[in-house]
């Protein structure tokens, strides 16, 4: 299968700062990636689809100004989350997709004091 | 917009046991995805099942896309298969690149 890679794996921050998350597909080109979160013991839950060279798409109730997502090449997406709370805590994984099937960074867990 | 429902949401297992996940939506579907969240959050994918019947060694599965559902089959059950299994749809009518929608999980424990 495709493998996606996403950096940090783990970031701790004070509250009011900035944290930037990279997600790459390393063995194919992905036209569209996907940011998820995830509080624990309950399911993803989609945040925005990012699309190469375009504005990205956010699901009702996603702050857009808050977690900008920029996709700039093929194979690089990256979150930032921005003046960050301790409510933003939590585990952010993202995904790419091959046409088909979608597969999964192994995500980054978020901790804002 | 769609909703999946996955059954049970818990499973305790011996190991060496067999067991049935289910995965209920109610729409038409393109795409059906399961997955193995492992303990350290990373999602594997185990099948892309829109329709049909696929096998993976001790896993297989079925979507009967007319019907709306699909099973996740484990057989002789290991220690190593404990976490959580999440079912992932989208929706007909969407781009190639549509978002899925996840199930809530089944939570699988199986004892040594």
């Amino acid at each position: 299968g495709a493998v996606v890679s996403q950096h940090p794996s783990r970031v701790i921050c004070k509250s009011g700062t900035s944290v930037k998350i990279e997600c790459r597909s390393l063995d194919f080109q992905a036209t569209t990636m996907f940011w998820y979160r995830q509080f624990p013991k309950q399911s993803l839950m989609l945040m925005a689809t990012s699309n190469e060279g375009s504005k990205a798409t956010y699901e009702q109730g996603v702050e857009k100004d808050k977690f900008l997502i920029n996709h700039a090449s093929l194979t690089l997406s990256t979150l930032t989350v921005t003046s960050a709370h301790p409510e933003d805590s939590s585990f952010y994984i993202c995904s790419a997709s091959n046409y088909n099937e979608q597969f999964f960074g192994p995500g980054t867990r978020l901790t804002v004091l | 917009g769609i909703q999946v429902e996955q059954s049970p949401p818990d499973l305790i297992l011996q190991e060496g046991a067999n067991s049935t996940l289910r995965c209920n939506f109610s729409d038409s579907v393109n795409n059906l995805q399961w997955f193995h969240q492992n303990p350290w959050g990373q999602l594997i994918n185990l099948f892309y099942i829109p329709s049909g019947t696929k096998q993976n060694g001790r896993l297989s599965a079925t979507t009967v896309a007319t019907e709306r559902y699909s099973l996740l089959y484990i057989s002789s059950s290991q220690t190593t298969d404990s976490g959580v299994y999440f079912c992932a749809v989208r929706q007909t009518g969407g781009t190639s690149y549509g978002k899925l929608t996840f199930g809530q999980g089944t939570i699988l424990t199986v004892h040594p």
